[in-house]
């Protein structure tokens, strides 16, 4: 089992549109939480952490279930510049990140 | 941006010949890492470095080693290179003051091999 899954989309939305998706970790142990973003090509970048009370910046609001061991994340207003895979990122115990394999999101005109 | 280089930024390469590609940091960070990319993977690391001469295998270390003789220079080889190497290989560094929880990577090498 793959430490962290996500449903690899394509979620298609319209711009203005809210969009929502969750990854599952595999690690109760899990401390710390992640959500990247990656476009086409390109290097993978820090989007936001994730909090256990939940958190947002700006547009994008991060949420952790612990219990069912779960992260979200929710796009409102959706731009066409959001368009990109989103990459759930989680840190077990040690120092070393797990990714999970990313969710495609595409913002149409 | 992170001062993060890659070199080379593509590369073909035939099976069975060494490889070498090298990350570059400007940032002083204490962490580096290799990761690979494939479709339908999320990231693997290879191999980490957590300071000067001081490595660690990652969960897909298999055909690569490292080094990092200097802060800002870390190298991943491929003794022989195979054609299931062929990926996307990023590097990361993180790591100042605090913990190495972000992680900010460089634009990654492209190798293809034949």
């Amino acid at each position: 089992r793959k430490e962290v899954e996500q449903d690899p989309g394509p979620f298609n939305v319209p711009e203005g549109a809210t969009v929502a998706f969750n990854c599952t970790y595999s690690n109760s142990a899990s401390q710390s939480f992640f959500w990247y973003r990656q476009d086409c090509r390109k290097e993978p970048k820090l989007l936001m952490s994730v909090y256990s009370s939940g958190n947002e910046d700006g547009r994008f609001t991060a949420q952790l279930n612990r219990a069912s061991q779960y992260i979200s994340l929710l796009i409102r207003d959706s731009k066409l510049s959001d368009s990109a895979t989103y990459l759930c990122v989680v840190r077990s115990n040690d120092y070393k990140l797990s990714f999970g394999a990313g969710t495609t999101v595409t913002v149409r005109a | 941006d992170a001062g993060i280089t890659q070199s080379p930024r593509h590369k073909v390469t035939e099976t069975g010949t060494p490889v070498t590609l090298r990350c570059h940091q400007t940032e002083n960070h204490r962490y580096m890492y290799w990761y690979r990319q494939d479709p339908g993977h999320g990231l693997r690391l290879i191999h980490y470095s957590y300071g000067v001469k001081d490595t660690d295998k990652g969960e897909v270390s298999d055909g690569y080693s490292v080094s990092r003789s200097k802060t800002e220079d870390f190298l991943l080889t491929l003794e022989s290179a195979t054609s299931s190497q062929t990926s996307v290989y990023f590097c990361a560094i993180s790591g100042t003051s605090g913990g190495p929880d972000t992680q900010y990577f460089g634009p990654g090498t492209r190798l293809t091999v034949l």
